[in-house]
């Protein structure tokens, strides 16, 4: 089984920051990784596919880079409705397996 | 407008059955391979299981966890997806949603609101 492993648990921020989110995976999965936002009481939505590739509707300041095993998503400028959590997901290998999660929340 | 619908969850004691249903709309359900994806309470997602369409086979695939105790079916004619959870423990306690991979090949584009299962004597 592949585990990511995201970091940091916890990001504080104040809107208009640069959010940095990493995502590492215990072996190599290609560019096959995911991010997804989920806020409370909501199922995730996904952001971000094949590593880089923006999920429709999704605006342009969520951007996603990296193969292999090392992954960011970067949020260029904070928004009030980007404070959330978010996981990254590998679709590589079976079990499909989900990251930890990062929390960003407001400074 | 593509939906998806979960039912099903409550309280079940340790060692109970319970059957979730996921009804959807708007979407070619035939050709859709659906997965199931839980949370436990303040916790990360976690893949359950998921069945091919039946013209790739229909068959299934199961998360450690849920392997011998969960199955996975669905009925193409009531465009429904089913998880069977048979031997429940406490640690089964989580929300379940129903997702699919709807315009993006391979990842979760399109989810349900999830149903609550929890398993407490």
């Amino acid at each position: 089984e592949i585990v990511l492993t995201q970091s940091p648990a916890t990001l504080s921020l104040s809107p208009g920051e640069r959010a940095t989110l990493s995502c590492r995976a215990s072996q190599s999965v290609s560019s096959y990784l995911a991010w997804y936002q989920q806020k409370p009481g909501q199922a995730p939505r996904l952001l971000i596919y094949d590593a880089s590739k923006r999920a429709t509707g999704i605006p342009a300041r969520f951007s996603g880079s990296g193969s292999g095993t090392d992954f960011t998503l970067t949020i260029s400028s904070l928004e009030p409705e980007d404070f959330a959590v978010y996981y990254c997901q590998q679709r590589r290998n079976w079990p499909l397996t989900f990251g930890g999660g990062t929390k960003v929340e407001i400074k | 407008e593509v939906r998806l619908v979960e039912s099903g969850g409550g309280l079940v004691k340790p060692g109970g059955s319970l059957r979730l249903s996921c009804a959807a709309s708007g979407l070619t359900f035939t050709n859709a391979w659906m997965s199931w994806v839980r949370q436990a309470p303040g916790k990360g997602l976690e893949w359950v299981g998921r069945i091919k369409s039946k013209t790739e086979g229909g068959t299934t695939d199961y998360a450690a966890p849920a392997k011998g105790r969960f199955t996975i079916s669905r009925d193409d004619s009531k465009n429904t997806l089913y998880l069977q959870m048979n031997s429940l423990k406490t640690e089964d306690t989580a929300v379940y949603y129903c997702t699919t991979d709807y315009i993006v090949s391979g990842y979760f584009d399109l989810w349900g609101r999830g149903t609550l299962v929890t398993v407490s004597s």
